[in-house]
């Protein structure tokens, strides 16, 4: 399968810092997307980005496929923020979603 | 917003019950997917689905069982719960090479 890195693993902030977060891939994809999971364990969808930019808030993704890799922007960070941010891709022949390990966010007061 | 329901959301049972973890979709979506997340670590896919009578494991063995009878509908069964099957377990689903949607997870404890 797919292998996934994400760095930083953990990431510590002061409220209003801004941070980039990375996902290298191993193969090509047609699925990228990113998540954070709230501390109730739910995966919240936050960008499908197989390519190109988004914007969504304080929050923005970039992925470079020909490159391998993808950034999430977390800007003017609250301390909602906080909470494990995940890549996860996929091929559109085989259909599954395949993750990295997290990166771990804590955004302090 | 995602239609996408997993139940229950908490459930502490016995060793050797036998348990279904219910999800269901109102997408109409047609591949269905199962995630294991142990705490603090990453997901991995124990079974998938394509469409309606299609099941096929994932990356990670599992001693559960699924079944796909309606497209809506992917239930999770294990015969014999143990200890070592405490866990989250997360379902998901999405239309072919589109964004997948996951439910709330059911957090499994078996004492």
């Amino acid at each position: 399968g797919i292998q996934v890195e994400q760095s930083p693993p953990d990431l510590i902030l002061q409220e209003g810092a801004n941070s980039t977060l990375r996902c290298n891939f191993s193969d090509s994809v047609n699925n990228l997307q990113w998540f954070h999971q709230n501390p109730w364990g739910q995966l919240i969808n936050l960008f499908y980005i197989p390519s190109g930019t988004k914007q969504n808030g304080r929050l923005s993704a970039t992925t470079v496929a020909t490159e391998r890799y993808s950034l999430l922007y977390i800007s003017s960070s609250q301390t909602t923020d906080s909470g494990v941010y995940f890549c996860a891709v996929g091929r559109s022949n085989d259909y599954k979603l395949s993750f990295g390990a997290g990166t771990t966010v804590t955004v302090r007061a | 917003e995602a239609d996408i329901y997993q139940t229950p959301r908490y459930l502490v049972i016995g060793t050797g019950k036998k348990i279904t973890l219910e999800c269901s979709q109102t997408m109409g979506h047609d591949k269905m997917y199962w995630y294991q997340q142990d705490p603090g670590m990453e997901l991995h896919l124990i079974h998938y689905s394509y469409g309606v009578n299609s099941t096929e494991k994932g990356d990670l063995s599992s001693e559960s069982t699924v079944s796909r009878i309606r497209t809506e509908h992917f239930p999770l069964t294990l015969e014999s719960a143990r200890p070592s099957h405490t866990s989250q377990y997360l379902c998901a689903s999405s239309l072919v090479g589109y964004e997948a949607f996951f439910g709330q997870g059911t957090r499994l404890t078996v004492v």
